[in-house]
């Protein structure tokens, strides 16, 4: 079956410092892959996308690139912010004959930026 | 643009009474619908899926029902709430044929 495999947090980084947080997934195909992120209270919000593989997703300073060589959706932003702090998920999504496609979530990593 | 909307943002119910979310999509038609809920934590539960109305897919046995009696509206009820069944309730929303899921702003639901 499909499976997402994210880093285990809690993270915390101070303010303009790099960030990487690490995803895996299992899959057989092509499946497409997203990083959503969720503030303290909120819903999930798509951060980035990709469908395919070599595709790089990017949003609001954030980037991740499908590799489908290592099975990898790493998600990375240069110069994290305090207003990053937040938790993210990865998430997989495949073409299901005769059903909804269905995501398929990573355990999630919670970040906390210090000013 | 399309918006989803959930309500109520927060309830506080006792052990064994009912109980009923709303969620409502605008500015688009024939959503796939999606209920989840995250308890303590950060993992989310798929709960039950619908890909039309009065089309309902339940993913995890529970005392907890769905229905989709409008092509925008998507319902969760129970007849006898739990403890266990506390937690943040997302409802999420895509296009047909797309993998992206939106979704809406939950519902913290704390029963006592």
């Amino acid at each position: 079956g499909n499976s997402v495999t994210q880093m285990e947090g809690p993270v915390t980084l101070s303010e303009e410092a790099f960030l990487t947080i690490n995803c895996t997934y299992t899959a057989t195909g092509y499946p497409s892959l997203f990083w959503y992120v969720q503030y303290p209270g909120e819903g999930l919000q798509l951060l980035l996308k990709a469908t395919k593989a070599d595709d790089k997703g990017s949003n609001k300073g954030f980037e991740a690139t499908y590799r489908k060589e290592t099975t990898s959706f790493h998600l990375e932003k240069g110069s994290v912010q305090v207003s990053d702090s937040a938790v993210y998920f990865c998430a997989l999504s495949r073409i299901s004959s005769g059903s909804a496609r269905q995501l398929t979530f990573g355990s999630g990593t919670q970040l906390t930026v210090l000013p | 643009s399309q918006t989803i909307h959930q309500w109520p943002a927060t309830l506080v119910q006792p052990v064994g009474s009912p109980l009923s979310l709303e969620c409502t999509v605008e500015g688009t038609s024939n959503p796939n619908l999606y209920w989840y809920r995250q308890a303590a934590g950060r993992g989310l539960q798929l709960l039950f899926y619908s890909v039309g109305i009065g089309q309902i897919s339940s993913e995890v046995p529970q005392n907890l029902s769905a229905s989709r009696p409008q092509d925008r509206q998507f319902i969760l009820s129970s007849k006898k709430l739990l403890l266990s069944d506390s937690g943040f309730y997302l409802c999420a929303w895509k296009s047909p044929g797309v993998g992206e899921q939106y979704f809406g702003p939950g519902t913290r639901l704390t029963v006592t």
